[in-house]
């Protein structure tokens, strides 16, 4: 079983900062997707990377993977009150993704 | 129109019953989950489903039934609940095991055992 460490586990910060959370493992990763969740919502992917040392835009979302596929990054570019929620990373596997702790996001207005 | 739908969306009960949750898919996915988030937020998977085959079952005990009668619905009965089945529990569905288009989630079923 990999073990999946996502952090920090709480970040609140103020609209129009910056911030950015990580994903990492001692495993390495075919792939891994990131999802938010809303409170009273399901989670919904936001993106999905694969090659090592990818970077993938979301409007104010950036995704990084690491070059050797252990880590990943999501950084939140001047964050907005609608970017609060849980963001969760999910490595790949086959008929499961486990995901990690999650990382609790609070955008104050 | 609701890619993924679970009822009820509140459940209360209390301990020992018997109480049954749906969930059904409209995308034609192959694959279908459930999952429990604990108090913490903690997402576990429970079972996985593949055109009505068990794929997975997570170590569950034999109180949760899934039942999937046809790919596009898969039922979760739970039988003799039990305060720590109080939980939020997710059916989510993807287009085949490997879920490289990721997965799609229901809203949720927050059960509350008493």
């Amino acid at each position: 079983t990999q073990l999946l460490e996502q952090s920090p586990q709480f970040l609140s910060i103020q609209e129009g900062e910056n911030l950015t959370v990580y994903c990492n493992s001692s495993s390495v990763f075919s792939s891994l997707q990131w999802y938010r969740q809303e409170p009273g919502e399901g989670p919904v992917l936001l993106v999905t990377v694969v090659t090592g040392g990818e970077v993938k835009k979301l409007k104010r979302l950036t995704f990084q993977f690491g070059d050797a596929r252990k880590d990943s990054s999501l950084h939140i570019t001047a964050a907005q009150p609608g970017d609060t929620g849980l963001y969760l990373c999910a490595p790949s596997g086959d008929y499961k993704l486990s995901f990690g702790a999650g990382t609790t996001v609070t955008v104050r207005a | 129109d609701t890619a993924v739908s679970q009822t009820p969306k509140y459940l209360v009960t209390q301990m020992g019953n018997d109480k049954s949750i749906k969930c059904e898919q409209n995308l034609g996915h192959d694959t279908m989950y459930w999952y429990k988030q604990d108090s913490k937020k903690f997402l576990k998977i429970m079972f996985s489903y593949n055109n009505k085959e068990l794929i997975i079952n997570e170590t569950v005990p034999n109180r949760f039934s899934p039942k999937s009668p046809d790919k596009a619905h898969l039922n979760l009965h739970i039988n003799s609940l039990e305060l720590g089945d109080s939980a939020v529990y997710f059916c989510a569905s993807s287009q085949d095991g490997t879920a490289v288009y990721g997965y799609t989630f229901g809203s949720g079923t927050r059960l509350t055992v008493v």
